[in-house]
This record gives structure tokens, sequence and C-alpha cells, in this order.
């Protein structure tokens, strides 16, 4: 099974800080994708950054960053230099390569304090 | 269209009622999906349309749910006889996914489903 974990439903930053959300996840694939959402309260879920298994090098996207370890299927999103904008609940995903599913992880309700 | 839409953005129904929900792809995307997003929950998987191959329909809880997706453009997602656990938020995404691939979604706004 593929399941996606993100182990704290709740995390808070000050404003200019930095702060890292974990996401683990479980597969038996070799080749697949990741992704972090972003869904403000406006319910729009945006891509913030997206990851190829196959790349070792950790996708960077302006202040939003990852620490891609596969050995350890963990895919965790720094968040530098925080605004307030981006206080929105971040979702974690997998996708396989050969499937045509997605797989969420229940998320995580980022707070930015000003 | 610039991005994906849904209507309607809101939906309140009578338990037992029928309720159809509709979702605008990106001109143009091959690949359209169907999620339910629960209070507190992430999104649960419910249908998934690559062009005009048989629909994708593994995450669909109940034979009360269907969808169709009509000319390879819009869909529509149909509840049948509604319950109040079917209360839940309804997002649509499509991408431009080529065979094997596995492409960004983009997501619409979503159909915040009510049932009293």
């Amino acid at each position: 099974a593929q399941t996606v974990t993100q182990s704290q439903p709740e995390m808070s930053v000050q404003e200019a800080e930095t702060v890292t959300l974990s996401c683990t996840y479980d597969t038996s694939e070799s080749d697949y994708y990741l992704f972090w959402y972003k869904q403000p309260p406006s319910r729009q879920m945006i891509l913030v950054i997206r990851q190829e298994a196959y790349k070792q090098q950790n996708a960077t996207e302006n202040r939003f960053s990852v620490n891609f370890q596969k050995a350890a299927k963990s895919f965790s999103l720094k968040i530098s230099d925080s605004q307030l904008g981006d206080a929105a609940m971040y979702f974690c995903a997998y996708s396989p390569n050969t499937g045509n599913q997605f797989y969420f992880g229940t998320g995580t309700s980022l707070t930015v304090i000003p | 269209g610039a991005g994906v839409s849904q209507s309607p953005s809101n939906k309140v129904t009578e338990k037992g009622k029928d309720v159809e929900l509709r979702c605008d792809p990106i001109s143009g995307h091959t690949a359209l999906y169907w999620y339910r997003q629960s209070l507190g929950q992430g999104l649960e998987f419910l249908i998934y349309f690559q062009g005009n191959s048989a629909p994708d329909k593994s995450g669909l809880p109940s034979d009360r749910f269907s969808a169709e997706r009509t000319g390879g453009s819009v869909s529509t997602l149909t509840i049948q006889r509604t319950q109040q656990e079917d209360s839940a938020v309804y997002l649509c995404a499509s991408s431009s996914q080529g065979q094997g691939l596995s492409e960004t979604q983009y997501f619409g706004p979503g159909t915040r489903l009510l049932v009293l």
C-alpha cells in the first residue's frame, strides 16, 4: 500500500523565520513523484514544489525547498523567510510513475505569527 | 480557460436528494481527477479520467457516486440519495498527463457540499 504521513497537524512560525514541514511516505516503487501543495482558506490548492524521485538534487522554488531522502522515504518542505501569505494548509502528495493515482497526506496547518 | 473551474461553489441539499457537481478542466488537459476532502482530512481520491480511456473508478465510495466526462472536457460528479456523511468539499483537478507520466495537477476551488 502506498501511504503518505504528515505527523504535524499544526505548525507555527514567526514572520521572516524558517520552518520545516515533515512528510514520510511508504512505497515499493523506485520511480515516482512527490509534491507539496498549499491550500489557503480560499480552498484553492496550489502547487508549491515538485520532486522527481530519480533526481538526487533537491528541488528549490524561491523561498521553498525540499529535503528529499529517498532511502528514508522522507520529503520535508522548508519555507525560508516566512511571510504572512504562507499561512495555509500544506499537503504532501505522492504519485507513482506507472499509475494514475495521487496519494495525499492529512495536511499540516501552518500559522505565521507577525 | 485560465484555470480549473467548478460549480456550484457551495451546495446545500436535503438527505436523500441527488446532486450534480460540475468541473471544467484547463483547456487541453487530458487527465481529470475528482477528490473528496472531509473536514480535517486529506484528499480522498474518487475517480480519474484520461482521454478516451475507461475511467479509474476505484476510489468511488459507493454505487451512489458516479461521474461522467463528456467530450473529453467537462466532467460531472453525481451523488444519488445523498447522506449526511457525503458532506465535504469536492475538488476537481486536471493535468496534461501523458501515458505513464505523472504530471502536476491543477486544482479547482472546490464545491462545498452540505447534506442536511
